[in-house]
């Protein structure tokens, strides 16, 4: 089956910790992207990338990091910098270039940082 | 700044109801419009996308319009049913270079319908 696979489902760490969010995507698509979730808020962009080894800043960068080493694989790490690391992170993925660039999101991972 | 209001923020119905959700954008230069369904918990499945050159997109039961000019969407569903019951979200798309991947999400309208 086509998807986009993100792990754990649920994270908890520590203050202070730094934690990788994990997402994976056989769709063979160009761009991924990574949105955090609050309740009562929209979705907003964290990072993205068109292509592997380039990514580029969203709307909420700070205290995020993340790699695009390989075309299906978009790891964000959650650094101890970022002040409300507590949320339902999603990823999507889509094809880039000319198109729909529609997009389609993994199940999400709710990481809860006490 | 581009922002993405949805009206009402929640919304019940009796099973069988023909409903509309609303969407509106402040800046037209979008590149498309997404309506996605959110079950609670869940991540997103996408229902329709409009491309800005479009005015609507049907898909079995539900209808989107897009009206680019005025900053305004609307999700047409037919005939509800209980498990229609989520959360409705309407994204749009920045229409600037390398962007267009790049979503603007409004915070939802939360269906309920009743059996």
């Amino acid at each position: 089956d086509g998807g986009i696979t993100q792990s754990p489902k649920y994270l908890f760490r520590k203050e202070g910790q730094n934690v990788t969010l994990s997402c994976e995507q056989n769709l063979n698509h160009d761009a991924m992207y990574w949105y955090r979730q609050d309740p009562g808020q929209g979705l907003r962009l964290i990072y993205y990338s068109q292509i592997v080894n380039d990514f580029q800043k969203g709307d909420i960068a700070e205290g995020y990091s993340v790699s695009r080493e390989k075309k299906e694989s978009f790891p964000l790490t959650v650094t101890s910098a970022q002040k409300n690391p507590t949320a339902f992170y999603l990823c999507a993925s889509s094809y880039s270039g000319t198109g729909t660039y529609e997009q389609y999101f993994g199940p999400g991972t709710r990481l809860t940082v006490t | 700044k581009q922002e993405v209001t949805q009206i009402p923020a929640a919304l019940s119905v009796p099973e069988g109801e023909n409903l509309v959700l609303n969407c509106s954008f402040t800046d037209s230069a979008i590149y498309n419009l997404q309506w996605f369904r959110q079950d609670p918990g869940k991540g997103l499945t996408s229902l329709l996308l409009i491309q800005s050159s479009q005015r609507e997109q049907t898909s079995g039961r539900l209808n989107a319009s897009l009206d680019k000019s005025s900053g305004r969407s609307t999700l047409y569903i037919a005939a509800s049913q209980p498990g229609d019951s989520a959360t409705y979200l309407c994204a749009v798309s920045r229409d600037y270079g390398g962007s267009q991947g790049n979503l603007i999400f409004g915070k939802g309208t939360k269906l309920s319908v009743k059996p």
